[in-house]
């Protein structure tokens, strides 16, 4: 069975700073798809940007990217110019691409905080 | 155009109560999908419908756990009776196609919070 592991309970950045969040998972399809999720305090939880498993170019939005690790099975999240409002909860998490497997896999979460 | 919304947003309960948890998935969203995450730890999957019906649901931890969907739009997950391990965020997703153009991607409700003592 897949899973997801995020090392990292609690992390903090300066605001304008950089911050990586890292996450790894495990899985032995070789064609997947990994999310990193935002849950700010009593919000849902968003998307924040999503990376198809077959490309090789690591996925960018905006602020966000991601340092896709195929091999390693690695999978960070690095926020630039950090911003308060990216002050949240941050999910990783894996879905299989099989017929019959359909739920998220997720990582237990990192706490991220932004100091003014 | 309205989210996924769950109700209530906070439930708290005492040991061997029933409690029934709501979820309005976006409209149009044939797949809705229940997890929960207890504190500190990982998101874990319950089940998914793929409108009324049940596809999986091989993460409901025992039959104390009752999930339906009737109609195939919102969804309820009842807890009879709940235990103190019940406590956690119960949260409730849903997507329109399970294919590539959607990138798989689920839209996840707030969630509840159930505490039970």
């Amino acid at each position: 069975a897949q899973t997801v592991t995020q090392s990292q309970p609690e992390m903090s950045v300066q605001e304008a700073e950089t911050v990586t969040l890292s996450c790894t998972y495990d899985t032995s399809e070789s064609d997947y798809y990994l999310f990193w999720y935002k849950q700010p305090p009593s919000r849902q939880m968003i998307l924040v940007i999503r990376q198809e498993a077959y490309k090789q170019q690591n996925a960018t939005e905006n602020r966000f990217s991601v340092n896709f690790q195929k091999a390693a099975k690695s999978f960070s999240l690095k926020i630039s110019d950090s911003q308060l409002g990216d002050a949240a909860m941050y999910f990783c998490a894996y879905r299989s691409l099989l017929y019959n497997n359909n739920d998220m896999r997720f990582g237990a979460g990192t706490r991220l905080t932004v100091k003014p | 155009e309205a989210g996924v919304t769950q109700f209530p947003s906070h439930s708290v309960i005492e040991k061997g109560q029933t409690v029934t948890l709501r979820c309005d998935p976006i409209s149009g969203h044939d797949n809705l999908y229940w997890y929960r995450r207890v504190m500190g730890k990982e998101i874990k999957f319950l089940l998914h419908f793929v409108k009324e019906s049940k596809q999986d649901e091989s993460g409901m931890p025992n039959n104390r756990f009752l999930a339906e969907r009737t109609g195939g739009t919102y969804s309820t997950l009842k807890v009879q009776p709940a235990e103190l391990e019940d406590s956690g965020v119960y949260f409730c997703a849903s997507s329109q196609a399970l294919d590539r153009d959607s990138s798989y991607e689920q839209y996840f409700g707030p969630g509840t919070r159930l505490t039970v003592t």
